[in-house]
């Protein structure tokens, strides 16, 4: 049984870029989840893609955008980046009749500058 | 809604002592409440959850929580602290029916003395 893994480990931008995150789910897992974790600070959740639609969205801004492909990976974007982006960005995959069942990877530790 | 408050940002405690890591929730509906460990430059790890039934649930690595509700309470326990238990600890809540969106608190960094 594959674990979730996510890809890159580490990732520097630049104040204004775009970055895209990625997420492959844990093997028969259909639903991603994606966290931000500021630096000292609990994850916060971004959004949750079921069936390649996103289902429920946190506080965050639409420039944090998702897609989710018919393999269950998923992708997380963030366009015009601004310095309180960095943080770890954790991606979680769970059966979704058993969501609460979250599995999650290492992140991606994105740093903007 | 959903929210978690973890007391205590900080918690030491020698090892072979007692650890007490303490979590309150909020929640609309009966939750489901989760306890996470993370090792340094890692990702979360399930310690243990609590979904329904019995409300003493035990987890993994020797790690145990009790639902009170009446206390809006989930506090991990641990009889007997290792050096490897040493990490940051996660409490977080969850709604059923609403999509299971996590809400997290902001950690307890527990270090152990030897």
């Amino acid at each position: 049984e594959t674990g979730v893994t996510q890809s890159p480990t580490h990732l520097i931008k630049t104040r204004g870029q775009q970055v895209t995150l990625r997420c492959s789910s844990q093997s028969g897992h259909n639903t991603v989840s994606w966290y931000q974790q500021a630096l000292g600070q609990g994850p916060q959740f971004i959004f949750q893609y079921y069936r390649e639609e996103e289902n429920g969205r946190g506080n965050f801004p639409p420039r944090f955008s998702g897609l989710q492909f018919p393999n269950y990976s998923s992708e997380l974007n963030v366009n015009a980046l601004e310095l309180d982006d960095s943080a770890l960005y954790l991606c979680a995959s769970s059966l979704w009749t058993d969501s609460y069942e979250q599995y999650f990877g290492p992140g991606t530790r994105l740093t903007v500058t | 809604a959903q929210s978690v408050t973890q007391l205590g940002s900080h918690v030491s405690v020698s090892e072979g002592a007692l650890v007490l890591l303490r979590c309150n929730y909020s929640s609309s509906v009966p939750p489901y409440l989760f306890w996470y460990v993370q090792y340094p430059n890692q990702g979360l790890q399930l310690l243990l959850k609590y979904t329904t039934g019995a409300t003493l649930v035990k987890g993994i690595n020797g790690f145990e929580a009790e639902f009170k509700k009446s206390e809006t309470s989930f506090h991990l326990t641990k009889p007997s602290a290792h050096m490897s238990d040493a990490a940051e600890y996660f409490c977080a809540v969850s709604a059923p029916n609403t999509g299971n969106q996590f809400y997290f608190g902001t950690g307890t960094s527990l270090t152990v003395i030897p």
